[in-house]
């Protein structure tokens, strides 16, 4: 149990165009969402906060007109990357934390995006 | 704001020898503490975690880490590796409370046959 899903896996757009990530709880209901983005051999850079029913919570120098993010039900999010340039291209990462644990994630398998 | 260190981006290690994977943690709250496993192409999979429990902590696949208040660490460690080990790890800290993880930069380990 606990499986987090990510689609799409890989995603190519052209520079100035939109894209949007779905992430989805399969077998759970997840009261809160994060996204995470991940550079090449380095970390995991916590971006925001996505809670159901409410506006995300984003961290600092995160664009929020930028990456937008909607927690449209207790198994969906998704984040919508707006006039995508080269400098977004990264692997996004979401996981979410089950409606009956107070602290432990389960990570999707991330989205490879490049924006051409 | 919490912060993870790991040093050493790549780590060998022997097939049947011990991993021995540091993390070291800045908190101004107590935290909780967590290793993760990313397998390729996989999301990342806990290993095991401590909120504020027992100080040694044992997770899956024979990982066990001890929780070092005086040393603010949190390394892990397996007593004999198996080739299945191979992936990359990485260390995460949140304030008891509060999810908002802050990761380490990983280890990649590599298991010599």
């Amino acid at each position: 149990g606990a499986v987090v899903s990510q689609h799409p896996s890989w995603v190519i757009c052209k520079s100035g165009t939109s894209v949007k990530i779905e992430c989805r709880s399969l077998d759970f209901q997840a009261t809160t969402m994060f996204w995470y983005r991940q550079f090449p051999k380095q970390s995991l850079m916590l971006m925001a906060t996505s809670n159901e029913g409410s506006k995300a919570t984003y961290e600092q120098g995160v664009e929020k007109d930028k990456f937008l993010i909607n927690h449209a039900s207790l198994t969906l999010s998704t984040l919508t990357v707006t006039s995508a340039h080269p400098e977004d291209s990264s692997f996004y990462i979401c996981s979410a934390i089950r409606w009956d644990s107070s602290y432990e994630q389960y990570f999707g398998p991330g989205t490879r995006l490049t924006v051409t | 704001a919490q912060s993870v260190t790991q040093l050493g981006s790549h780590v060998s290690v022997s097939e049947g020898a011990l991993v021995l994977l540091r993390c070291n943690y800045s908190s101004s709250v107590p935290p909780y503490l967590f290793w993760y496993v990313q397998y390729p192409n996989q999301g990342l999979q806990l290993l095991l975690k401590y909120t504020s429990a027992a100080t040694l902590v044992k997770g899956i696949n024979g990982f066990e880490a001890e929780f070092k208040k005086s040393e603010t660490s949190f390394h892990l460690t397996k007593p004999s590796a198996h080739m299945s080990d191979a992936a990359e790890y990485f260390c995460a800290v949140s304030e008891a409370g509060n999810n908002r993880l802050a990761f380490g930069k990983g280890n990649q380990v590599v298991v010599i046959p």
